[in-house]
């Protein structure tokens, strides 16, 4: 089945450093992933819509240029958050869905937890 | 725009009873609904999905789900939970028209007494 593999699960690091998640999708093409916040006990926010090859698609009130995200191949999209802070601390998910196949769900990564201290 | 509404933000049940969690949705046109489940700390597994035909979606686990139009409703249901049940239950919302992007509910943390 379609499986989305995101990297790293856990990171720490001192505020005003930028980190980079990686989202691949492991046996399927995926033109357009997303990726998602979600704060503790709430739901899930989505952020944009990274697209292969080209500029990705930012939700209303989401920062581009601190959230800067890379769809470079059909199988990896990479968000990059610069320079960050405390307030930037969350649990971040990618999706993607088999777009081969007709109608599919979208399936998720694990998550990323990034803490900034 | 879509919408997702999840009523009840907690449920308690007693294993071995039945469990059923509410969603209503807004879209103009069909959409495609989903369940997900979430583990503390862990990414979001599928528990089912409707895109078309047959209402009632039987899904993983034991779950099933109902998708009444006339009500924009999507409730999901258990005949009989297992403490493993134990977690976070997102219902979301997609369509091909909106980019198949989800729009995810608020959530309800089922919590499973012995």
């Amino acid at each position: 089945g379609a499986v989305v593999s995101q990297h790293p699960s856990w990171v720490i690091c001192k505020s005003g450093t930028s980190v980079k998640i990686e989202c691949r999708s492991l046996d399927f093409q995926a033109t357009t992933m997303f990726w998602y916040r979600q704060f503790p006990k709430q739901s899930l926010m989505l952020m944009a819509t990274s697209n292969e090859g080209s500029k990705a698609t930012y939700e209303q009130g989401v920062e581009k240029d601190k959230f800067l995200i890379n769809h470079a191949s059909l199988t990896l999209s990479t968000l990059t958050v610069t320079s960050a802070h405390p307030e930037d601390s969350s649990f971040y998910i990618c999706s993607a869905r088999d777009e081969s196949r007709g109608n599919q769900p979208q399936h998720f990564g694990d998550g990323t937890r990034l803490s900034i201290l | 725009a879509q919408s997702v509404t999840q009523p009840d933000i907690h449920i308690t049940v007693s294993e071995g009873a039945s469990l059923e969690l509410r969603c209503n949705y807004s879209y103009g046109a069909t959409p495609y609904l989903f369940w997900y489940v979430q583990s503390p700390g862990q990414g979001l597994q599928l528990l089912l999905k409707y895109f078309s035909g047959d209402t009632l979606v039987q899904g993983i686990k034991g779950f099933e789900a109902e998708f009444k139009r006339s009500q924009s409703s999507f409730n999901l249901r258990k005949p009989s939970v297992h403490w493993s049940d134990a977690a976070e239950y997102f219902c979301a919302v997609g369509a091909k028209a909106a980019g198949n992007k989800l729009t995810f509910g608020g959530g309800t943390r089922v919590l499973v007494k012995p």
